[in-house]
């Protein structure tokens, strides 16, 4: 099992590019959250996804920012119109369900650098 | 979910037992109380979690005090490469869509 798979590891994009993260769930995990971590700071929660629907996006930025997690396929988090201050790691996590007890597991993240 | 409280940082001597407390005075009954820690530049890493009762996995203990307003994670022989932040978190498993809340953790730092 290869656990949860994030790429890519870095990511570099001009102001005003789009940004595109993905991530592989580990196998038979259905549900996956996205946070990000801004520079010296904490994680924060941006939205969870189970396949096909998006059950809470409440830490989403209003504009600019979308998940999606297909039928087939990794979740993607997308980023439009990039600006410096998206610049931070981006983690993904995985789970078999929402109500487990296991916890989640996390990818080891995307850096994602705006110049 | 219920809000924790943790010191920002503490100390430990390499090879001797590092101690973790956690306040959650709000817990209500059907919360679990789970532990990550994040070493530098890698993502979050599952150490345990319990409701109840005292836990022990590979990794570390979890002592969670009778009326669970507060617990302690256990490192038992702590190594250089324990040095990370630590979270403790509250969650219910009775539902909700909101996923896990990091505070700020505790900065634990292993000294040789």
């Amino acid at each position: 099992n290869a656990g949860v798979m994030q790429n890519p590891r870095h990511l570099v994009r001009r102001r005003g590019q789009e940004a595109r993260l993905r991530c592989s769930p580990m196998k038979g995990h259905s549900h996956v959250y996205w946070y990000r971590q801004l520079p010296e700071e904490g994680l924060k929660f941006m939205v969870y996804l189970q396949k096909e629907n998006i059950i809470d996006e409440s830490g989403m930025p209003k504009e600019r920012f979308s998940a999606e997690f297909p039928k087939e396929g990794p979740s993607i988090l997308r980023i439009q119109q990039v600006v410096r201050g998206d610049s931070a790691a981006y983690f993904c996590a995985s789970s078999p369900s929402h109500r487990d007890n296991y916890g989640y597991t996390f990818g080891s993240g995307t850096r994602l650098t705006v110049v | 979910d219920a809000k924790t409280t943790q010191p920002p940082s503490m100390d430990c001597a390499e090879g001797r037992a590092a101690n973790l407390p956690c306040n959650h005075s709000t817990i209500s009954g059907n919360e679990y109380v789970y532990w990550y820690r994040q070493i530098h530049s890698q993502g979050p890493q599952y150490i345990i979690h319990g409701l109840k009762n005292n836990e022990t996995n590979e990794m570390a203990s979890l002592i969670i005090t009778e009326d669970r307003k507060s617990s302690t994670l256990i490192l038992p022989h702590a190594t250089l490469r324990d040095t990370a932040v630590y979270y403790c978190i509250v969650r219910g498993t009775g539902g909700g869509a909101d996923g896990l809340t990091f505070g700020k953790g505790t900065h634990l730092i292993i000294q040789p």
